[in-house]
């Protein structure tokens, strides 16, 4: 089983409706979690995290954290062609060393 | 306030030469992570480190690999002879001390060609 895992994609959705973005991730001991964007070509872009169980929202972005279920998410409302970018998700144990474990990333393409 | 900064952002070496990556960390960071990421795959995790120390190196290949952060200066990867297998864009990430599971900010990446 990957550490951490995503829904290669693609994922195409229109523009302005709502992209649902999922990761599960098999580290029970796993304790931050981030959403991060990349653009082709381009460095990774935190947009996200997330410590505690729930929901946070940050603009147009939600981030929703199950621990019971290991399973994180991320929703993009009102989706504009400017998001379409590679979603990657990552995780950090406690008491690691720091060191964030990624998924393989979510392609995502908005359509105008 | 700049943030990560890498160099060379773009690197050509023939196989069998040394490569040299410097990660300069956001100002006020003293933990520098340094992930690698093959073409359609996702970041690895390579080193850890803060100054003069490193902290983690699980995801270090055993040999050709290494990477230093001094007391002054950047932080340095260092491949030597170099196989096309290392081509890939390696990316360096920091954060600030005393954020224990805290968000990671990346650099630009040094994008390495082996020919």
């Amino acid at each position: 089983q990957k550490e951490v895992e995503q829904n290669s994609g693609p994922l195409s959705v229109p523009e302005g409706a709502i992209a649902s973005l999922n990761c599960t991730y098999s580290d029970r001991g796993s304790q931050s979690f981030f959403w991060y964007r990349q653009y082709s070509g381009k460095s990774p872009e935190l947009i996200m995290f997330i410590y505690s169980n729930g929901d946070k929202e940050d603009g147009r972005f939600t981030a929703q954290l199950n621990k019971a279920s290991q399973y994180v998410s991320l929703l993009i409302r009102d989706s504009q062609p400017s998001d379409s970018a590679t979603y990657l998700c990552a995780v950090n144990r406690k008491g690691g060393s720091e060191k964030l474990v990624f998924g393989k990333g979510t392609k995502l393409t908005v359509n105008p | 306030n700049a943030g990560v900064m890498q160099n060379p952002r773009h690197l050509v070496r023939r196989r069998g030469q040394e490569a040299r990556l410097r990660c300069s960390p956001m100002k006020g960071h003293s933990h520098v992570y340094w992930y690698r990421q093959l073409p359609e795959e996702g970041l690895k995790f390579m080193v850890y480190l803060q100054k003069e120390n490193i902290i983690d190196e699980s995801g270090m290949p055993k040999e050709r690999f290494s990477a230093e952060f001094p007391k002054e200066g950047p932080s340095i990867l260092r491949i030597q002879q170099v196989v096309r297998g290392d081509s890939a864009a390696y990316f360096c990430a920091s954060s600030p001390p005393g954020t224990s599971g805290g968000s990671k900010y990346f650099g630009p990446g040094t994008r390495l060609t082996v020919t």
